[in-house]
């Protein structure tokens, strides 16, 4: 089945260093989605790309799509405190019929030193 | 508006039991899905309802149901609970054919 696969596992970085997470899916996508949890917390959607060889910014956080719709990567500069939690890519399930079914990565913990 | 809201919170159960969870979706979201989380298995998808209709299942066994109401309110059942059940369940809403899912807080199930 399909399987969506992220490193690294976890990431401990110290505050104003970058950081970097790297989803690989097995199956080409349709779009990729990221999605960040905060520890006790649910997970919260920060974005979705659609197409091939997409780059989207959001203030310190970069998500860039691979050309062949299989990767995807999210990069934070200058991490802050307030980035410390889960970072998950998911994707759409192969044979889904609409957006309600996602394969997630496994996740990468980043923990941020002060 | 306010978010997905999931009861109960917290759930202990002991093994053979059985366990009803609620969720209730944004207003006007009408897909709902449900996803639980280990840490072991991550986060693994459960079902989506939309418009009351099972529309994707995903692979776990048949002790887990769910359904959904005409107001978009959803439950999911897991009979004859195992060790293996505990963990967080989630469930997320979504607008028709949009990408962003919108999680509630999650129901914390600890089967003893």
């Amino acid at each position: 089945g399909q399987q969506v696969m992220q490193i690294p596992q976890y990431q401990h970085v110290q505050e104003g260093e970058d950081f970097t997470t790297y989803c690989n899916s097995s199956t080409t996508l349709s779009n990729i989605q990221w999605y960040k949890q905060r520890p006790g917390g649910h997970p919260v959607f920060l974005i979705q790309l659609v197409k091939s060889g997409e780059v989207k910014k959001q203030k310190r956080l970069t998500f860039q799509f691979g050309e062949a719709k299989k990767n995807s990567s999210l990069h934070i500069t200058a991490t802050q405190t307030t980035d410390v939690g889960t970072y998950f890519c998911a994707g759409p399930s192969a044979g889904g019929t609409s957006y309600g079914k996602l394969t997630f990565g496994q996740g990468t913990i980043l923990t941020v030193h002060p | 508006k306010a978010g997905v809201t999931q009861t109960p919170r917290y759930l202990i159960k002991t093994r053979g039991q059985q366990v009803t969870l609620s969720c209730s979706p944004i207003s006007g979201h009408r897909s709902v899905s449900w996803y639980q989380q280990t840490p072991g298995q991550g986060l693994q998808f459960l079902f989506e309802y939309f418009s009351e209709t099972q529309r994707n299942k995903g692979n776990f066994p048949g002790r887990f149901s769910g359904r959904q109401f005409s107001n978009s309110r959803s439950e999911m059942n897991v009979s004859t609970l195992e060790l293996g059940d505990s963990a967080l369940y989630l469930c997320a809403s979504s607008l028709t054919n949009t990408a962003e899912q919108f999680f509630g807080p999650g129901t914390r199930l600890t089967v003893l």
